[in-house]
């Protein structure tokens, strides 16, 4: 089945960096790539989404890259800000299966002021 | 629209009785998944819904789980004779149809069994 590796596990940067998480996929049939953000003790909260016909999409500060050839996906954060603080997951699903997401192990983001 | 509503958000269980956590998913969605996060980790896939019939249930334990998402009221997802183990926060989704439709979360329940 699926296999989704997020990395890196814990991400600290300064107010204004900008902030890059890694996923890479293992199921090449794969084509619907979602981003989450989890504050803490929350649901789960869709931020960006990417399908595998497209290699980028942007909005506002957040982008999300696509490299099918590879099977891996990554988030950009720029100009973070300290409410970007949270838990984001990676997920991975395939167009006849409907919304089951398959999840990364999530990263914890800290932006320090 | 209220979203997907999910209760109880808190539920707390002795060892060996049986937990009910219920999930009404967002107007106009009849598909329907479960998840469920263990503390400090990610969300596992348990079973995915649509009204009165599993599509996929790949991910839920063999024993003492179970779910259902009849043709009127809620999903349902039971967890007999709870162990220290099944503590977690379970979430459930829904979502239009099958073709990659974005899904939107519960605010989930956080079982802790004692």
């Amino acid at each position: 089945g699926e296999n989704v590796e997020q990395h890196p596990s814990t991400l600290s940067v300064q107010e204004g960096d900008s902030a890059v998480i890694k996923c890479t996929y293992s199921d090449s049939a794969s084509n619907y790539f979602p981003w989450y953000k989890q504050e803490l003790g929350k649901r789960p909260q869709l931020i960006i989404d990417i399908r595998s016909n497209v290699g980028e999409k942007k909005d506002q500060r957040i982008a999300v890259t696509l490299n099918k050839t590879a099977k891996h996906f990554s988030l950009h954060i720029t100009e973070t800000q300290p409410e970007d603080s949270a838990v984001y997951f990676c997920a991975a699903s395939k167009g006849n299966q409907g919304g089951k997401l398959i999840f990364g192990q999530g990263t914890e983001l800290s932006v320090k002021p | 629209n209220a979203g997907v509503m999910q209760n109880p958000r808190h539920l707390v269980r002795r060892r060996g009785q049986e937990a009910r956590l219920r999930c009404s998913p967002m107007k106009g969605h009849s598909h329907v998944y479960w998840y469920r996060q263990l503390p400090e980790e990610g969300l596992k896939f348990m079973v995915y819904l649509q009204k009165e019939n599993i599509i996929d249930e790949s991910g839920m334990p063999k024993e003492r789980f179970s779910a259902e998402f009849p043709k009127e009221g809620p999903s349902i997802l039971r967890i007999q004779q709870v162990v220290r183990g099944d503590s977690a926060a379970y979430f459930c989704a829904s979502s239009l149809g099958q073709k990659n439709t974005e899904a939107f979360f519960g605010q989930g329940t956080r079982l802790t069994v004692v």
